[in-house]
């Protein structure tokens, strides 16, 4: 089973609003990422939060963390058409080096 | 730095042939990452080195998929012989250590279509 999960799976803004996504685990973690996907390229690191840390920001991008939710959010402000993308978190599994990747958040922003 | 490189691009083939696909790691990153995506299944993590040993192929598939790194600037993966359900896009990523909050450079990947 997916260790992290998006939600939701598909989101569709116009440009200049914020998207907010959304990322739920099942175990315990001392680290989230980010990550971007255009479509048909690889995946881009957005932005790490670690376990002691409840919010990080960069640029137009801000990342919360709730461990005791065991949950995370990922806003990106003021969306332009070049956002339009896949968003994954990923989550390290108990003990080991391995990221699992979530399903992916699909981000449409119209201009 | 040029990235992570990865050949060919997309590789279309008959079921039963031998495919290999190559990645050459970003320069002085010591771990490297085989990955392969599907709608259904998502983004699986296939095999993990770690200076060019092989550390982890719990996420091969069956004994058809094997993986290689010679030198610290090369691996390869290797399907043979090829399945329909092999069809996918396979990333290879690269990270300065494999440690657990360390950030994966990817490829542009490799999109597979086994006929």
């Amino acid at each position: 089973s997916q260790q992290g999960e998006e939600d939701p799976q598909a989101l569709s803004i116009q440009e200049g609003e914020n998207a907010t996504m959304n990322c739920s685990y099942k175990t315990s973690i001392n680290n989230l990422q980010w990550y971007r996907q255009n479509s048909g390229r690889g995946l881009v690191h957005l932005i790490l939060i670690r376990s002691n840390e409840r919010e990080k920001h960069s640029g137009r991008l801000r990342v919360t963390l709730d461990t005791s939710k065991k949950s995370s959010s990922l806003l990106i402000t003021a969306s332009r058409a070049a956002d339009t993308a896949s968003y994954f978190c990923a989550t390290p599994t108990s003990g080991t080096y391995k990221y699992i990747f979530g399903t992916g958040t699909r981000l449409k922003v119209l201009a | 730095d040029a990235g992570v490189i990865q050949s060919p691009r997309h590789e279309v083939t008959e079921m039963g042939q031998e495919v290999t696909l190559r990645c050459k790691p970003i320069s002085g990153h010591n771990s490297l990452f085989w990955y392969r995506q599907t709608m259904m299944r998502g983004l699986e993590l296939l095999i993990y080195f770690n200076n060019n040993v092989p550390i982890d192929d719990s996420g091969m598939p069956e004994d058809r998929f094997s993986a290689k790194m010679p030198n610290a600037s090369f691996s390869t993966l290797k399907i043979q012989p090829s399945e329909p359900r092999d069809s996918a896009v396979y990333f290879c990523a690269s990270s300065l250590e494999a440690g657990r909050a360390d950030t994966q450079y990817f490829g542009p990947g490799t999109r597979l279509t086994v006929l």
